[in-house]
């Protein structure tokens, strides 16, 4: 069983706020991932990590900062949240020796007013 | 650049029934594999099964298997004895090519299941 957390699931806020959405791996997996998701549509990967202090941009460009102080925490940041931010926000890991068998958390709906 | 296309944006199957849902592939890599993910209404991504590109039969994983055929780069998704809790988003996906461990989705298939 997988255990990947995001917090929040919901998220409803105003335009210019500063964001911080959670992700937490209990795996120990040295890889961790940000998708963008619009609601029907495919993922697209905007941050990774290879483990501790290593951060990636993916192939979707993305406003969103990211940072991996630890292994299990992988928190993804908007400095001034904007209505074009409005999208499901989805946290994946993977382990090193099986690295395309991602798990991914629940998901954050992050809806920008 | 590696690139996915799934075909049907939607597909019903009556309960206890199978479905196949397609995946159709292109990349230039020389080996790759092959990945479905299953997503509910809840939001969360379920990994269902993998395949590589040099495996000999086809991946099985309860109801779940793969039919996968290589020339016509292909990998559809069949689920035998459909149940209602089946019904979801289900998604294709490949790796993205000279990455170790990212991946590129297909637009997905929502499947429902009736009772």
């Amino acid at each position: 069983e997988a255990d990947i957390y995001q917090t929040p699931r919901y998220l409803v806020i105003g335009t210019g706020k500063k964001i911080t959405l959670e992700c937490s791996q209990t795996m120990g997996h040295d890889k961790m991932y940000w998708y963008q998701q619009d609601p029907g549509m495919e993922l697209h990967l905007i941050h990774y990590s290879y483990g501790v202090n290593s951060t990636e941009k993916g192939d979707l460009s993305s406003e969103s900062t990211v940072s991996r102080i630890r292994t299990e925490h992988f928190p993804l940041t908007l400095e001034s949240a904007r209505p074009s931010h409005t999208s499901q926000y989805l946290c994946a890991s993977s382990a090193y020796d099986r690295p395309y068998e991602q798990y991914f958390g629940p998901g954050t709906r992050l809806t920008v007013t | 650049a590696q690139k996915i296309t799934q075909t049907q944006p939607g597909m019903f199957v009556q309960e206890k029934e199978a479905v196949t849902l397609d995946c159709t592939y292109d990349t230039s890599d020389p080996s790759y594999g092959l990945f479905w993910y299953k997503q509910p209404s809840s939001g969360e991504m379920i990994f269902l099964i993998y395949q590589g590109s040099y495996d000999q039969q086809n991946a099985t994983e309860g109801r779940y298997s793969l039919n996968f055929q290589k020339a016509r780069k292909s990998a559809n998704l069949v689920i035998s004895a459909s149940q209602l809790g089946d019904s979801a988003m289900y998604f294709c996906a490949i790796p993205i090519s000279g990455s170790a461990r990212q991946l590129t989705f297909g637009s997905g298939t929502q499947l429902t299941v009736l009772p």
